[in-house]
């Protein structure tokens, strides 16, 4: 079964701070997107990526093939940024199965 | 606006019962799902659809039903509601699986008493 790990599970910073979030997965994706979720709210795509690097503000998105993982950036935090990341794989083994789905990163951001 | 429009955004159901989650998208895309989300654990796929005329199941489809008769409308079916099936919903689409991006409806929050 294709796996998608996700690490920290919880992270808790302060306001200005650098924060990492890192996502790992099995062989053969077509694509791995980011997705935010705010408290109670919905889902919002942030990036698709299958190689290098996306930045849109503030958010980075970085993909090595290779070592087979993903990193979420995001400088100069706010609390705004409080919401849950959700690392997805799409896998191209075939067929059309849609995502895989990390359980998510709860980041809290201190004012 | 164009996107994912997802009714209702609550509903609690009596166990047995049985109900649709509306789901319609305006963007033309081939590739609608259906996922719940339940705490600890990462989305899950009930069931999803190519194209009008065509749906397939996912990894947690039972107790669920689909149909796909328009490119627009892929409502879920919960057939005889249990506790079990208490649960985030959420219906997205996409143009195409694989590389191009997902859109997500608000979801639905589903409690079964």
């Amino acid at each position: 079964k294709n796996e998608v790990e996700q690490s920290p599970q919880n992270l808790t910073a302060q306001e200005g701070e650098f924060i990492t979030i890192n996502c790992s997965y099995s062989v053969g994706i077509s694509a791995l997107h980011w997705l935010q979720q705010h408290p109670g709210g919905g889902i919002v795509s942030l990036f698709m990526l299958s190689s290098g690097k996306k930045k849109h503000g503030r958010l980075i998105a970085t993909i090595n093939i290779q070592e087979k993982h993903s990193s979420l950036h995001i400088t100069a935090s706010h609390p705004r940024d409080s919401a849950v990341y959700i690392c997805a794989a799409a896998y191209s083994g075939g067929g059309a199965d849609g995502l895989t789905f990390g359980k998510g990163t709860h980041l809290i951001i201190q004012p | 606006n164009a996107g994912v429009t997802q009714t209702p955004k609550f509903q609690v159901l009596k166990t047995g019962q049985s109900m649709t989650l509306q789901c319609a998208q305006d963007m033309n895309h081939e590739y609608m799902s259906w996922y719940r989300q339940d705490p600890g654990m990462g989305l899950r796929l009930i069931h999803y659809s190519v194209g009008a005329g065509i749906t397939d199941q996912g990894e947690v489809p039972n107790g669920y039903n689909v149909s796909r008769s328009t490119t627009e409308d892929f409502p879920l079916r919960l057939l005889s509601a249990a506790p079990s099936q208490t649960s985030v919903y959420f219906c997205a689409s996409s143009l195409s699986t694989g590389h191009y991006g997902y859109t997500f409806g608000s979801g639905t929050r589903l409690t079964v008493v």
